[in-house]
């Protein structure tokens, strides 16, 4: 069965510093996705991504945040500058026309 | 942001018997409902999804209905398994675009 494959699945790094969270998406999925999950709390949307461009954001998805689809293939979410707060699950998803979503298994981002 | 909400945070059910998980949501614009299990440390696995045009879809053991006058959707498991226990999400949408999440409810089924 196709997945959708994030890597790494744990990430440390120290405040203020850049990250970049990586997804390799279904590959005849058109729609991608990225959410996250601070531990313990529900799951949130961050942003969406088709046809090469974001069709819709959060609030959470500041400045800070940006996404890429550099080879056809690869999704990534970079964090420029992180900070404590964005310690979380940060889950990648994808999906068809008529496919249900289809989601990584998630790269937990602690950030120290 | 409360669009979509899921009142029992847990619930438990013997081995054999119906599981009912309910959600409620706010926006009429919602025309996508999804239901996702998740476990620990993993990501969300994708259960069953009904669109608003249908008031039911089933998928073996799982039943979702939906009840747009009353913004409602329900999950059920017939017959409920001790690996059915994990945490069960609905998530709603329009367009397709953005779903909002429930809180989740803990599903324990005793054997």
């Amino acid at each position: 069965e196709p997945e959708v494959t994030q890597t790494p699945s744990h990430q440390v790094t120290q405040m203020g510093q850049e990250v970049i969270l990586r997804c390799v998406p279904i590959s005849n999925h058109l729609y991608f996705y990225w959410y996250r999950q601070i531990l313990g709390q529900k799951v949130e949307f961050l942003v969406s991504f088709y046809n090469n461009e974001i069709s819709e954001k959060s609030e959470i998805f500041d400045d800070q945040f940006s996404v890429e689809r550099p080879d056809g293939s690869n999704f990534t979410l970079k964090i420029r500058s992180t900070k404590l707060e964005d310690s979380a699950m940060y889950f990648c998803a994808s999906s068809g026309i008529d496919d249900g979503y289809t989601f990584g298994s998630g790269t937990r981002l602690t950030v120290v | 942001d409360q669009q979509v909400k899921q009142n029992s945070p847990s619930l438990s059910v013997q081995e054999g018997r119906i599981s009912i998980l309910n959600c409620d949501y706010t926006n009429s614009m919602f025309d996508y409902f999804l239901w996702y299990k998740k476990y620990p440390a993993e990501g969300p696995t994708f259960l069953i999804s009904i669109s608003s045009i249908k008031d039911k879809n089933e998928d073996g053991r799982f039943t979702v209905f939906l009840n747009k006058s009353a913004k409602h959707l329900s999950l059920h498991i017939v017959p409920s398994q001790p690996g059915d226990s994990a945490v069960y999400f609905c998530a709603s949408a329009y367009n397709f675009n953005k779903f909002y999440f429930g809180s989740g409810t803990k599903l324990n089924v005793k054997p």
